[in-house]
């Protein structure tokens, strides 16, 4: 079956712009994660989704990120007015969603901020 | 607060050889997983192996196994008969479980592989 997919791949944007980032997990699976991956700060944890649940937000690093998972499947992630900090591979994963079960994930999306 | 130390940031293995990358963890939680991942150059992050906290026997997953020694909060990866495709970044993670409410994954810095023909 297909896995994690992300769009796009690579965003170039100007510093100020919004941009949305897109996360389509494996079918089934009921968590999904938002991470960050940087040079100067490696692996973070952004966001997670599971179920019905209210997401946990605890590692985005600003009112500047947001994101959504629509019907339970779907997940976007939005940062408003970009800053070139901003500038990560952003990855996306799901899981079956119990803590024993490894996570999947998606290609990510590079992310430049001009 | 919940920590992941690999202190190797590079290695190089001979090829056909075993290699050991190190992983320490620091939590005062009793539940928990360690997990491995590989990352190519391709960038993407592909899961390797997986060990809970309660798990008595070390886990293994073909040429790769994992050397937990919870006392010493330690769980290395090792990967036997290295092969030239082996040459990627390694990340050992923490996935704390209380209640279900929890789920993300705690990576650490990465070890660069690096097998030699």
């Amino acid at each position: 079956g297909a896995g994690v997919s992300q769009s796009p791949s690579n965003k170039v944007t100007e510093k100020g712009k919004d941009v949305e980032l897109r996360c389509d997990p494996i079918s089934g699976h009921t968590a999904l994660y938002w991470y960050r991956q940087s040079l100067g700060q490696g692996l973070e944890f952004l966001i997670y989704f599971q179920g019905n649940s209210a997401p946990d937000k605890s590692g985005l690093p600003s009112d500047r990120f947001s994101a959504e998972r629509t019907g339970g499947s779907v997940s976007t992630l939005t940062i408003q007015r970009t800053q070139q900090e901003d500038s990560a591979v952003y990855l996306c994963a799901s899981s079956l969603g119990t803590e024993y079960n490894e996570q999947f994930f998606g290609p990510g999306t590079r992310l430049t901020v001009l | 607060a919940q920590k992941i130390t690999q202190t190797q940031p590079g290695m190089f293995v001979q090829e056909k050889e075993a290699v050991t990358l190190d992983c320490t963890y620091d939590t005062s939680d009793q539940s928990y997983g360690l997990f491995w991942y590989k990352q190519p150059s391709s960038g993407e992050m592909i899961f390797l192996i997986y060990q809970g906290s309660y798990d008595e026997q070390n886990a293994t997953e073909g040429r790769y196994s994992l050397n937990f020694q919870k006392a010493r909060k330690s769980a290395n990866l090792v990967i036997s008969a290295s092969q030239l495709g082996d040459s990627a970044m390694y990340f050992c993670a923490m996935r704390l479980n209380y209640g279900g409410s929890q789920g993300n994954l705690i990576f650490g810095k990465g070890t660069k592989l690096s097998v030699k023909p």
